[in-house]
């Protein structure tokens, strides 16, 4: 069965911990993205792979770092440089370029508390 | 920076009145895509857009790009229940940008 797998669905931690947040995709993508939601606000990139150990900032990645060590796997590890990390993160991965349609995951909502 | 704008941010319809939503774009886009994601899930894509003037059908779903490629609207002809979600429309420019949604709900 193919797809994106994002866990856990919910998270909560405490303020100053650093998180990961696991993000696999077993469709054969090259690109991968993480993406932030917040009401209102629709959905904005983080981080995005379009190859194995390579990645690019997206628009809103100060407090974020990620890894691509697989074409599979994507982690998005929040840290408490974040301010606000309270949110509903998104993973998604594309064949070659975003000019593509995109496949999202399930999703995450972390909660900072 | 490029900006893709959504218009409206809600809407609140009766059961089998239409709806459309919006999206304008500072810059000229390479394509735009749209996407629709219902209550608590994910973003599921809907279709993609790319020639000027672009109209694309989809049963009750009505899609178009505009002549200059920077704006581009959904339609959706007597709606239903199971239409209630967000919709996002996503310009590429070099970079996909998502609008901010319209989300629809419907009155049965």
């Amino acid at each position: 069965d193919g797809g994106i797998t994002q866990s856990p669905k919910y998270l909560f931690r405490k303020e100053g911990q650093n998180v990961t947040l696991s993000c696999e995709q077993n469709l054969n993508h090259d690109a991968m993205y993480w993406y932030r939601q917040d009401p209102g606000q629709g959905l904005r990139l983080i981080y995005y792979s379009q190859i194995v150990n390579d990645f690019q900032k997206g628009d809103i990645a100060e407090g974020y770092s990620v890894s691509r060590e697989k074409k599979e796997s994507f982690p998005l590890t929040v840290t408490s440089a974040q301010k606000n990390p309270t949110a509903f993160y998104l993973c998604a991965s594309s064949f070659e370029g975003s000019y593509n349609e995109q496949f999202f995951g399930p999703g995450t909502r972390l909660t900072v508390l | 920076g490029q900006q893709v704008m959504q218009i409206p941010q809600y809407q609140h319809v009766q059961e089998g009145e239409d709806f459309t939503t919006y999206c304008n774009s500072s810059t000229t886009l390479s394509n735009i895509q749209w996407y629709k994601q219902r209550p608590g899930g994910h973003p599921v894509f809907l279709i993609q857009l790319v020639k000027s003037g672009e109209v694309k059908k989809q049963k009750r779903l009505t899609f178009q790009f505009g002549e200059a490629k920077k704006n581009s609207s959904l339609h959706i002809t007597a709606t239903q229940t199971t239409d209630v979600g967000t919709y996002f429309c996503a310009g590429h420019t070099g970079k996909l940008i998502f609008g901010q949604g319209t989300t629809l709900q419907v009155k049965p």
